[in-house]
């Protein structure tokens, strides 16, 4: 068990431009999280993935973000058309499936996105 | 909607002293309860949970009890270490109407000194 994965670990982009995330859960793990954090904040939920379907994205997430799970492991978040408000960390996240919300959530080490 | 609040940081104790973290939670329906931490230069790890009222959860030293009546899940531990220093996230997980949500407090940074 190597634990949750993200790659990159820092990007530096141009307002405007395009980037794309990609987190790698634990290997048995069926739920994938997507979070973004910013400074001095807690964690706020983006989407989530049971398999490759996406169940729930938040009523926040502009629709200039999109993940997919193609195959029900590895996970890509992209952001399009940058804007310095999306600057953050982005955390991924992922959990076995239980008969409830009572699962912990194992997260990896995040991205950090600034937006130039 | 949900949420939950947390005592402001950052809180600085001495080694061996008694720590209290406030967290409560709005929620609509019966959420279980989470405290994470986050150690300088490394993702959230699960602390300990707590799924239905009167639940104590615990790990490392680390208490809270799911207190449905003054919707507080309050960390606590009796005696700090210096390797405590972290920032330390309370967090729900519920249903509600519109399907699965989980929330996040702002965090606690705790330092711990020598």
């Amino acid at each position: 068990d190597t634990g949750v994965s993200q790659d990159p670990r820092h990007k530096i982009t141009k307002r405007g431009q395009n980037v794309t995330f990609r987190c790698d859960p634990i290997s048995e793990h069926n739920r994938l999280y997507w979070y973004r954090q910013t400074l001095g904040q807690g964690p706020e939920f983006l989407t989530y993935f049971q398999n490759e379907a996406q169940l729930e994205k938040s009523r926040l997430l502009s629709d200039r973000f999109s993940a997919e799970r193609p195959k029900g492991s590895f996970s890509t978040l992209e952001i399009q058309r940058t804007e310095q408000g999306d600057s953050a960390m982005y955390l991924c996240a992922s959990s076995r499936t239980a008969g409830g919300p009572t699962y912990e959530q194992y997260f990896g080490p995040g991205t950090r996105l600034t937006v130039t | 909607g949900n949420s939950v609040t947390q005592m402001e940081g950052p809180v600085t104790l001495s080694e061996e002293a008694f720590l209290t973290i406030n967290c409560t939670y709005t929620a609509t329906g019966y959420p279980s309860l989470f405290w994470y931490v986050q150690y300088p230069g490394e993702g959230l790890q699960l602390l300990l949970k707590a799924t239905k009222a009167d639940d104590k959860g615990s790990n490392k030293g680390f208490e809270a009890t799911y207190r449905k009546e003054t919707t507080s899940f309050h960390l606590e531990k009796g005696s700090v270490q210096v390797s405590d220093s972290a920032v330390y996230f309370c967090a729900l997980s519920d249903v509600d109407n519109y399907g699965q949500n989980f929330v996040f407090g702002p965090g606690t940074r705790l330092s711990v000194l020598p």
